[in-house]
């Protein structure tokens, strides 16, 4: 299994500002994942960011709204911009495993809050 | 497209009794990969157990256990002699055999009385 960090771990936020959240793992990876979780709910995937290329997004999330970058096979950034309190949810990067390499590993996720 | 259904949002179980966590999914394929998470309130997402479409046998570790069906698309979880720190989100996941992305469903809230 893969060893993933995340930093902050939590934040409150004002309405209008951004936030960038870090995921760094412990191992090299191809894949890294960003997920939301809203409050209560299940898990939503917001995209897939391969290094060196675009992220891919899921219908209902663009990159205006949730750019992601990807420097390096170890370390990703989501920021979330021009927050709302719509915004308000844990978010949680994952990767792949190394074998078997379908079970996804997650990180201990970032609790937004949005005033 | 797949989707993931658990029609159970909360269980309980007595401390050392066991309890069943319901999931069906539906998928027109017919190889991929069943899993189930467990979030406690930590949020930290970690794997319970994973299950191959194509191996006829439940997977099983330690207290935790599957039953598999794959003709009728269920997958339900046994936690045998509970414990308090069992008490957290179950996630059932679906992914297919060369997808990327896991199909999450909604989870079932599992309290473990004392």
């Amino acid at each position: 299994s893969a060893v993933i960090s995340q930093k902050p771990s939590r934040d409150i936020c004002q309405r209008g500002t951004s936030l960038t959240i870090q995921c760094q793992v412990d191992s090299q990876v191809t894949m890294m994942f960003w997920y939301r979780q809203q409050p209560g709910q299940s898990l939503t995937l917001i995209a897939t960011a391969n290094q060196g290329s675009e992220a891919t997004y899921e219908s209902g999330f663009v990159i205006d709204k949730f750019p992601i970058s990807r420097p390096n096979l170890t370390f990703s950034t989501l920021t979330v911009s021009n927050m709302s309190p719509e915004d308000s949810s844990i978010y949680l990067c994952s990767v792949d495993g190394t074998f078997p390499t379908d079970t996804q590993y997650f990180g201990p996720g970032t609790r937004l809050t949005v005033l | 497209a797949q989707t993931v259904t658990q029609s159970q949002p909360e269980m309980s179980v007595q401390e050392a009794e066991t309890v069943t966590l319901s999931c069906t999914y539906d998928t027109s394929e017919s190889d991929y990969y069943l899993f189930w998470y467990k979030q406690p309130p930590s949020r930290q997402m970690i794997l319970v157990i994973r299950q191959e479409a194509y191996k006829q046998q439940n997977a099983t570790e330690n207290r935790f256990s599957v039953n598999f069906q794959k003709a009728a698309k269920s997958f339900s979880l046994k936690i045998s002699d509970s414990q308090l720190g069992d008490a957290a989100m179950y996630f059932c996941a679906y992914r297919r055999l060369y997808g990327q992305n896991f199909v999450f469903g909604p989870g079932t809230r599992l309290s473990v009385l004392p």
